[in-house]
């Protein structure tokens, strides 16, 4: 299993206090991604990151910010969370392409949030 | 945009083959994945095609058309721990996946 840790596992918070999850890999893959699992929209890419301090958005970044300080961090952070960011956190690495262009994803155990 | 279109759910039954088809329109392919999701647990990756053909890996077969915008996965000799979802996710851009809705596939004895 790829060594990808997620904490916290649970949280419940309220509406309007930050929020920060945390993914830790010791692969040292350079690539790492944030997801999002909703039911009836599968999983939803948030950002993603491509190195140290290289961070781009995903399909459904409002609301979110990252940032990778360390190859082995990457940390997402809702900044006023709402209840509709209720969902299954999932952080994800990859190594660098290989020669057909693609490495697989190898996601961590998740993290389920909730907010009331 | 992307669509991504799977069956939500199949029935099959102990020792029998299912096949879960996907077919999708996205704006830039260079290849699909396939990976297994039990409930309340992390996806983990089956398959990779790149390449029109069929990849082969155990009793799992993966099956790729890229001028029909279709693949399917193939389970041979289904087991009760074959029950999951399965994802399909077409590889869109620069290590960017666009993850379908799943099929949930259940398995009877």
């Amino acid at each position: 299993d790829a060594g990808i840790t997620q904490s916290p596992r649970h949280k419940v918070t309220e509406t309007g206090t930050p929020v920060t999850l945390r993914c830790h890999q010791t692969e040292n893959h350079r690539y790492m991604y944030w997801y999002r699992q909703d039911p009836g929209h599968g999983l939803r890419l948030i950002h993603y990151s491509y190195g140290v301090k290289d961070t781009d958005k995903g399909e459904v970044s409002d609301g979110y910010s990252v940032s990778r300080s360390k190859t082995e961090d990457f940390l997402l952070t809702l900044e006023s969370a709402t209840s509709s960011q209720t969902s299954v956190y999932f952080c994800a690495i990859s190594e660098s392409p290989g020669g057909d262009g693609n490495q697989p994803q190898h996601f961590g155990d998740g993290t389920r949030l909730s907010i009331l | 945009g992307q669509n991504i279109d799977q069956p939500t759910e199949m029935t099959a039954t102990e020792g029998a083959i299912v096949q879960i088809n996907c077919t999708y329109q996205t704006s830039g392919f260079n290849g699909l994945f396939w990976y297994q999701q039990h409930a309340g647990e992390a996806p983990t990756f089956l398959s990779y095609n790149v390449l029109d053909g069929l990849e082969e890996k155990g009793r799992f077969s993966s099956f790729l058309s890229r001028s029909k915008g279709y693949s399917y996965l193939l389970l041979k000799e289904l087991q009760m721990k074959d029950s999951a979802s399965y994802l399909c996710a077409p590889h869109t851009g620069f290590q960017k996946l666009v993850f379908g809705t799943g099929t949930r596939l259940l398995v009877s004895p």
